[in-house]
């Protein structure tokens, strides 16, 4: 079964600042999806990055950038110009791609502070 | 479009109560999905669906049953509430794109559920 795993519960960045969030994961399959969500107050889940593990070309959305590694397994998430928008929680995923199935596999979320 | 629409957003029941939590998409998705999100343990599967009259289990299936009759709606019944069964509930849907692999899914706004 795959895991994911976000080690850090929680961070904080100044604003305009970068930071990065970081990511692992474990899985025997060589074809899957990773993804970042983010989920503010109001508790909707937001798509904000995705990657497919046979794209060597990091997955860039605007401000948002991710650094994946695949022979290490890890999938990090890169904000840059940090806005007191982007304080939120975020969820690192993992999805299969064998099948018709498309079950996320969830980490345990990271809880993002912008300082003004 | 209004995607994927949740009903109620919030909900209190006392132990042994039934009922049902709606959940309808209108982009004619064939994926849909039941969630649950407890502190500190990130988003789990309860139950999915991969098209009308089919549902499988996810990791965390107990007390909870699902049905599938149309394309558009997902209903997901506790059948006697219990406290733990307290969280925040998701629905989430996706369509399937180029060789049957689903595509990114897409989540509706929660229901926070609470059992005395």
């Amino acid at each position: 079964a795959q895991t994911v795993t976000q080690s850090q519960p929680e961070m904080s960045v100044q604003e305009a600042e970068t930071v990065t969030l970081s990511c692992t994961y474990d899985t025997s399959e060589s074809d899957y999806y990773l993804f970042w969500y983010k989920q503010p107050p109001s508790r909707q889940m937001i798509l904000v990055i995705r990657q497919e593990a046979y794209k060597q070309q990091n997955a860039t959305e605007n401000r948002f950038s991710v650094n994946f590694q695949k022979a290490a397994k890890s999938f990090s998430l890169k904000i840059s110009d940090s806005q007191l928008g982007d304080a939120a929680m975020y969820f690192c995923a993992y999805r299969s791609e064998s099948g018709a199935n498309s079950k996320l596999t969830f980490g345990k979320g990271i809880t993002l502070s912008v300082r003004p | 479009n209004a995607g994927v629409t949740q009903t109620p957003k919030f909900q209190v029941l006392k132990t042994g109560q039934s009922m049902t939590l709606q959940c309808a998409q209108d982009m004619n998705h064939e994926y849909m999905s039941w969630y649950r999100q407890d502190p500190g343990m990130g988003l789990r599967l309860i139950h999915y669906s991969v098209g009308a009259g089919i549902t499988d289990q996810g990791e965390v299936p107990n007390g909870y049953n699902v049905s599938r009759s149309t394309t558009e709606d997902f209903p997901l019944r506790l059948l006697s509430a219990a406290p733990s069964q307290t969280s925040v509930y998701f629905c989430a849907s996706s369509s399937y794109g180029l060789a049957g692999v689903s595509d990114t899914q897409y989540f509706g706004p929660g229901t926070r559920l609470t059992v005395l």
